[in-house]
């Protein structure tokens, strides 16, 4: 137990559809993170929410909209993906101080796009 | 392209040796991170080393640093079949991001 939640752990969805993930972090982090994690490629880093705000967004399409209402819950909303999003979603938390950014990650939740 | 590169991508080593991952950077660092991670699970942090640091121990795992060479190597000794896992290198450059690498995959055969 990592103090990131992740669900749902599984999601099976249609290209049409509309769904949400959730993270939660019982640790008391100041930072959270929503990460994109295919076969045979680089983890990549979707986006970055520092206190509530979101402070990057590496160029991720508008069918992925993050939301972060509080500083212990992320969502990552989707809707009309393509079958190329299917991977893993990983979230993560951290407490940044000092130049460290130890990150803690939630299991993941598989999605897949048919 | 990426910050981190691992090398190799895959190894496999039998049980009791000892095995060795590298990792390559582009650009200075602050800190660099060694993460773990099992089959479709989340990454695990597992040492972190600071840029005026040479070489960090932790139980099996041992982590040098060459800043020069933009280089970092994470040993692991008498290795077991449970460190059969991906490790990913993680650069941290400014405060709140890390750049992660793209892992090699340790196979320990019993």
């Amino acid at each position: 137990e990592t103090g990131v939640t992740q669900t749902p752990r599984h999601l099976v969805m249609g290209m049409t559809n509309k769904k949400s993930l959730k993270c939660e972090q019982h640790l008391g982090h100041n930072a959270m993170y929503w990460y994109k994690q295919s076969a045979k490629k680089p983890l990549e880093l979707m986006f970055v929410y520092n206190f509530k705000e979101q402070t990057e967004n590496n160029s991720v399409p508008s069918r992925f909209s993050p939301e972060c209402p509080n500083s212990s819950h992320l969502f990552l909303h989707l809707h009309t993906l393509q079958p190329e999003d299917s991977a893993l979603y990983l979230c993560a938390s951290s407490q940044v101080s000092g130049g460290q950014n130890i990150q803690y990650f939630g299991a993941g939740t598989r999605l897949s796009v048919l | 392209s990426q910050q981190g590169e691992e090398d190799p991508q895959a190894l496999s080593i039998q049980e009791g040796e000892n095995a060795t991952m590298n990792c390559s950077y582009k650009t200075s660092i602050n800190n660099l991170q060694w993460y773990r991670q099992n089959s479709g699970r989340g990454l695990v942090h597992l040492i972190l080393i600071r840029s005026n640091e040479r070489e960090k121990h932790s139980g099996r795992l041992r982590v040098t640093l060459d800043t020069s060479k933009k280089s970092s190597s994470l040993l692991i000794t008498a290795s077991r079949a449970a460190d059969t896992a991906s490790y990913f290198c993680a650069t941290d450059t400014n405060a709140g991001k890390s750049t992660f690498g793209d892992g090699t995959t340790l196979t320990v055969k019993p």
